[in-house]
């Protein structure tokens, strides 16, 4: 079964908006990964937060965590087209990754 | 460095038949990982191997071998593929905290993920 649950499953929204992704996990973690997959694409590494981590930045992408709620939340800044795609967390440990289904996000011109 | 590399891209068998997807890494990592994707869904883990030698089983192993002879190569053997196998499958490695490098950083916690293979099964 998967170990993390993102949500919502799916996001609309106009470009120049804000998206927000949650990511919600069972088990105590090392570090959570996000990961963006473009249509048909494979795995692009987007920011790593370990355990002992609040908030990271990278660019227009802010993900936090909270290991008390066992949550973690991407927020991208003024989105565009280009960011259409599907947004994966997932918890690493010792080579291994255990993947939410993501959350399909939608920017509209 | 060419980073992870998946051959073939594309595959299309019939109910039955074998084949081995091939994984390959120049990064010199001990760890290296199989995953499955079905649509809609995220990656899920089939089998792994911290080292040359040593391989284990991860969520949905059924179906699948492997072996690892050396650090650089993992491949994934289907041996009767069925329709329920029909999926991208992606190969990943990364260092393990005794990994050694000549120099520049250690990223101990991140995956490199190869592009995946397309996998059909009629």
């Amino acid at each position: 079964s998967q170990q993390g649950e993102e949500d919502p499953q799916a996001l609309s929204i106009q470009e120049g908006e804000n998206a927000t992704m949650n990511c919600s996990y069972k088990t105590s973690i090392n570090n959570l990964q996000w990961y963006r997959q473009n249509s048909g694409r494979g795995l692009v590494h987007l920011i790593l937060i370990r355990s002992n981590e609040r908030e990271k930045h990278s660019g227009r992408l802010r993900v936090t965590l909270d290991t008390s709620k066992k949550s973690s939340s991407l927020l991208i800044t003024a989105s565009r087209a280009a960011d259409t795609a599907s947004y994966f967390c997932a918890k690493y440990n010792a080579g291994k990754s255990t993947f939410g289904d993501g959350t399909t996000l939608t920017v509209k011109p | 460095n060419a980073g992870v590399t998946q051959t073939p891209k594309f595959q299309v068998l019939k109910t039955g038949q074998s084949m081995t997807l091939q994984c390959a890494q120049d990064m010199n990592h001990e760890y290296m990982s199989w995953y499955r994707q079905d649509p809609g869904m995220g990656l899920r883990l089939i089998h792994y191997s911290v080292g040359a030698g040593i391989t284990d089983q991860g969520e949905v192993p059924n179906g699948y071998n492997v072996s690892r002879s050396t650090t650089e190569d993992f491949p994934l053997r289907l041996l009767s593929a069925a329709p329920s196998q029909t999926s991208v499958y992606f190969c990943a490695s990364s260092y393990s905290s005794g990994d050694r490098l000549a120099g520049g950083p250690r990223f101990t916690d991140t995956q490199y993920f190869g592009p995946g293979t397309r996998l059909t099964v009629l």
